[in-house]
């Protein structure tokens, strides 16, 4: 079936970089743009960034701009999201997200739990 | 920076319909947004429940519609039920590659 499945949790320290895994199955990994959601203990949701895993090509929300990378690997259908220069704020639930050609999110991972402390 | 607005709680009886709203500080809500909405409940995954404003995701009740009203998107549950306390997010699409997430609405069924 269609699905997304995330890498396991990480602990960093403040100022280390954390990569977070998204791998995709049952469906064509090129074909359907990737979106990165953050969600902070307690707190909302926040779209973190957006691939094209097809060219590659990113656009990402002003608060993370400078600090996050995301790539793919489309040999291995998956994709990435570096976040650097990390603080206590960005301790959160990290979640990839598939979205249909809708503009929106249809297939979400498990989230992967990133914890910032020294 | 325009921030996307939602209620931050709202309550319904059992049976009873609510609708959530989803709006901007600056401007009205259109079908350009591409509005979606999204069920959490605690230490899950969100769900999809609308995409395109008004189309239902896979296997989710007629219960669940979407819309425009007046300069908001809104969220209408009919005949709510117990299972239907959640959080409720809405999220734009503001062009140029980016989305913007609602602060989100706790809905309580009682």
């Amino acid at each position: 079936q269609v699905q997304v499945m995330q890498s396991g949790a990480e602990v960093k320290k403040p100022g280390a970089s954390v990569k977070v895994s998204c791998k995709a199955s049952g469906y064509t990994f090129t074909d359907y743009y990737m979106h990165w959601v953050r969600q902070a203990p307690g707190q909302g949701l926040e779209w973190v960034g957006r691939i094209n895993p097809n060219s590659g090509g990113t656009s990402s929300a002003q608060n993370f701009q400078g600090r996050v990378t995301m790539t793919r690997d489309t040999s291995i259908s998956t994709a990435y999201m570096e976040l650097s220069r990390l603080t206590s704020d960005d301790t959160a639930v990290y979640y990839c997200a598939r979205d249909p050609g809708s503009d929106a999110f249809d297939i979400w991972g498990q989230g992967t739990v990133v914890t910032v402390s020294a | 920076q325009t921030v996307v607005t939602q209620e931050p709680s709202f309550s319904v009886s059992p049976g009873g319909t609510v609708t959530l709203t989803c709006g901007l500080s600056s401007g009205s809500v259109s079908t350009s947004y591409y509005p979606s909405w999204y069920q959490q409940t605690p230490g899950q995954a969100p769900r999809t429940l609308i995409y395109s404003t008004d189309t239902r995701s896979s296997g989710v009740p007629d219960r669940f519609s979407g819309s425009i009203l007046g300069n908001k998107a809104a969220l209408t549950i009919t005949g709510a039920q117990a299972d239907d306390e959640s959080d409720y997010y809405c999220v734009l699409y503001m062009g140029s590659g980016i989305w913007v997430f609602g602060g989100g609405t706790k809905l309580t069924v009682l």
